[in-house]
């Protein structure tokens, strides 16, 4: 069965560090998103991406965080200068199609700390 | 988006039906009811998905009530890999954009 893969699956990184968190979505989906979840926390939205710009953000997703699909298979999360509280697991996800039907499909995560 | 209210933990016997109860009594009429699962701190995991009728998949069955404000997953029969946090979701059918607000789920043990 395809997946949605994620990496690293572990990143450590120091506070104010710029950190880039890759994944490659299944490839016949054309909706892509991120979510994250902090140790013990609900899942989180943080942004939807569909035909090369972002359909929706959530209140977490500030200036500190932009998302990219540099080629045909990569989706990207960038954090520009990481903070304590953005350490968590960062979930991506695929859709094959956005009209209603929200079939996500969920990569195992990159678990990010900030130290 | 409707919200939903689900017992925080239950307890199944391997081998028998979990049955997950899912409270949205303020479900609109175009809203779906969706069902994912997350395996100890994996990506969730969809499930199931229904507007009024039952729905059945190679998973679990989905049954809602027939004013909709309520709705419950079955799994007919639980194994040790069933052992997860369930999450009801009410979501609108059109214009979505994979915004899906999950709450704290139902933490279902299942036990031998």
């Amino acid at each position: 069965e395809p997946e949605v893969t994620q990496t690293p699956s572990h990143q450590v990184t120091q506070m104010g560090q710029e950190v880039i968190l890759r994944c490659v979505p299944i490839s016949n989906h054309l909706y892509f998103y991120w979510y994250r979840q902090i140790l013990g926390q609900k899942v989180e939205f943080l942004v939807s991406f569909y035909n090369n710009e972002i359909s929706e953000k959530s209140e977490i997703f500030d200036d500190q965080f932009s998302v990219e699909r540099p080629d045909g298979s990569n989706f990207t999360l960038k954090i520009r200068s990481t903070k304590l509280e953005d350490s968590a697991m960062y979930f991506c996800a695929s859709s094959e199609g956005g009209r209603g039907i929200e079939k996500l499909f969920f990569g195992s995560g990159t678990q990010l700390s900030v130290l | 988006d409707a919200k939903t209210t689900q017992p925080p933990s239950m307890d199944c016997a391997e081998g028998r039906a979990a049955n997950l109860p899912c409270n949205h009594s303020t479900i609109s009429g175009n809203e779906y009811v969706y069902w994912y699962r997350q395996i100890h701190s994996q990506g969730p995991q969809y499930i199931i998905h229904g507007l009024k009728n039952n729905e059945t998949n190679e998973m679990a069955s989905l049954i809602i009530t027939e004013d909709r404000k309520s709705s419950t997953l079955i799994l007919p029969h639980a194994t040790l890999r069933d052992t997860a946090v369930y999450y009801c979701i009410v979501r609108v059918a059109t214009g979505n954009t994979g915004k899906l607000i999950f709450g704290q789920g139902t933490t279902l043990q299942v036990k031998p």
